[in-house]
């Protein structure tokens, strides 16, 4: 069974700070899809990146970095000189491939992360 | 930019009672969700839908719960008598063909009394 781990219940930077959001995971399938949602105050669940497991190249986009490494089955997500705006929950969420094409998403317990100005 | 939309944003109802959530998938999209989540717990999965029939369902999905695509664009979620443990915020999703990331809604916001 697929399972994605978030150690990190909830983490405090201050403003400008780089702060890495951890994500381990667990699945016997070859092909899946690792993903990062960002959950803000306002409650809505805002897509960020996805990785297929073939891919291990690792992703930067703008303050946003994503490391992923297969040997380790982690998915670790970096900002980089964090802003006040950054203040949000975080979800790592794992996507298994089922026949037909169907995929289901099972997300990780989320970190709160807090950026103080 | 498409997007997913859930309604209503909120809704307070007895216990016992029955509730609708609606929702409206990106257009071009196949596949279909619901998730919750209770107030600063994790986001659960609860059913998917393909090709107008449950793909899979969770253990929440209970005989409570049941999940309709009326016509072309509308995809809702009834839970036929509330529980106070049913509060929580119900997010809708849907995924295109060949994204492998899912689309969510807003959420809609339950409040069991």
């Amino acid at each position: 069974a697929q399972k994605v781990t978030q150690a990190q219940t909830e983490i405090s930077v201050v403003e400008k700070e780089d702060v890495t959001l951890d994500c381990v995971y667990e699945t016997r399938d070859t092909t899946y899809y690792l993903f990062w949602y960002k959950q803000p105050p306002s409650g809505e669940l805002v897509f960020l990146i996805r990785r297929n497991s073939f891919d291990e190249q690792n992703e930067i986009s703008g303050r946003y970095s994503w490391n992923f490494q297969k040997s380790t089955s982690s998915f670790n997500f970096t900002i980089t000189a964090s802003q006040v705006v950054d203040s949000a929950v975080y979800f790592c969420a794992l996507s298994e491939a089922r026949s037909g094409g169907y995929q289901k998403v099972t997300f990780g317990t989320g970190t709160k992360l807090q950026v103080i100005p | 930019e498409p997007e997913v939309t859930q309604t209503p944003s909120h809704q307070v109802t007895q216990m016992g009672q029955e509730v609708i959530l609606r929702c409206v998938p990106i257009s071009n999209h196949l596949y279909f969700y619901w998730y919750r989540q209770i107030l600063g717990q994790k986001v659960e999965f609860l059913v998917s839908f393909y090709n107008n029939e449950i793909s899979e369902k969770s253990e929440i999905f209970d005989d409570q719960f049941s999940v309709e695509r009326p016509d072309g664009s509308n995809f809702t979620l009834k839970i036929r008598s509330t529980k106070l443990e049913d509060s929580a915020m119900y997010f809708c999703a849907s995924r295109g063909l060949n994204t492998g990331e899912l689309f969510f809604g807003e959420g809609s916001r339950l409040t069991v009394l």
